[in-house]
């Protein structure tokens, strides 16, 4: 089993609509979670982090869940600009900080 | 501008021969890290330095592989006797040690093809 799952998609969806992303992740001493976006032939770049609490910011609200061992991450009146792969981070405690990527999540957002 | 750079942001090869990329972190930054990531997946980690020190690579890195960050500032990345299973998408991130949740930021990365 991978240590970080993810659906590949693509997520296919009109302007407008409700998608949702769910990441799994085997190892339970992790300890901080994230969400990046990666447009076509560009690097990673932070859209947020996930917090236990669960955290929003605009249209867009990631949630954790320990028990089950899954982040999730929530975009609302999705744009066109929205398209991109979503990869989900987790990382191990301990001070070596070793973030292990999920394969991406790719969303697709159509006129 | 004040963010990761990588050089080159190309090279194509032929098996056989040794590349070396360079990567620039955020000045600041004493954590640096090297990935590897191919189409469709995402990126893999490599090796990561605090400062100078090399403090952990991963079991996915071959003895062909090396990395220095000599004044703890810029880093290299040299492959020897590159295969064509080398082909990928080198990407290098920078981030600040210290809180779990810091931010880290990756440079525009080095495609490599392998002929």
């Amino acid at each position: 089993r991978k240590e970080v799952e993810q659906d590949p998609g693509p997520f296919n969806v009109p302007e407008g609509a409700t998608v949702a992303f769910n990441c799994t992740y085997s190892n339970s001493a992790s300890q901080s979670f994230f969400w990046y976006r990666q447009d076509c032939r560009k690097e990673p770049k932070l859209l947020m982090s996930v917090y236990s609490s669960g955290n929003e910011d605009g249209r867009f609200t990631a949630q954790l869940n320990r028990a089950s061992q899954y982040i999730s991450l929530l975009i609302r009146d999705s744009k066109l600009s929205d398209s991109a792969t979503y990869l989900c981070v987790v990382n191990k405690s301990g001070g070596s900080y070793i973030p292990t990527f999920g394969r991406g999540t790719s969303l697709i957002v159509h006129p | 501008d004040t963010g990761v750079s990588q050089d080159p942001r190309h090279k194509i090869t032929k098996r056989g021969q040794n590349v070396t990329f360079r990567c620039d972190p955020i000045s600041e930054h004493n954590r640096l890290y090297w990935y590897r990531q191919t189409l469709g997946q995402g990126p893999e980690f490599l090796t990561y330095f605090q400062n100078e020190a090399q403090l952990e690579k991963s079991r996915l890195l071959s003895d062909r592989f090396s990395a220095e960050r000599p004044k703890g500032s810029f880093s290299t990345l040299e492959i020897q006797r590159t295969e064509q299973g080398d082909s990928a998408m080198y990407l290098c991130a920078s981030r600040v040690e210290g809180v779990d949740y810091n931010e880290q930021f990756f440079g525009p990365g080095t495609r490599l093809t392998v002929l």
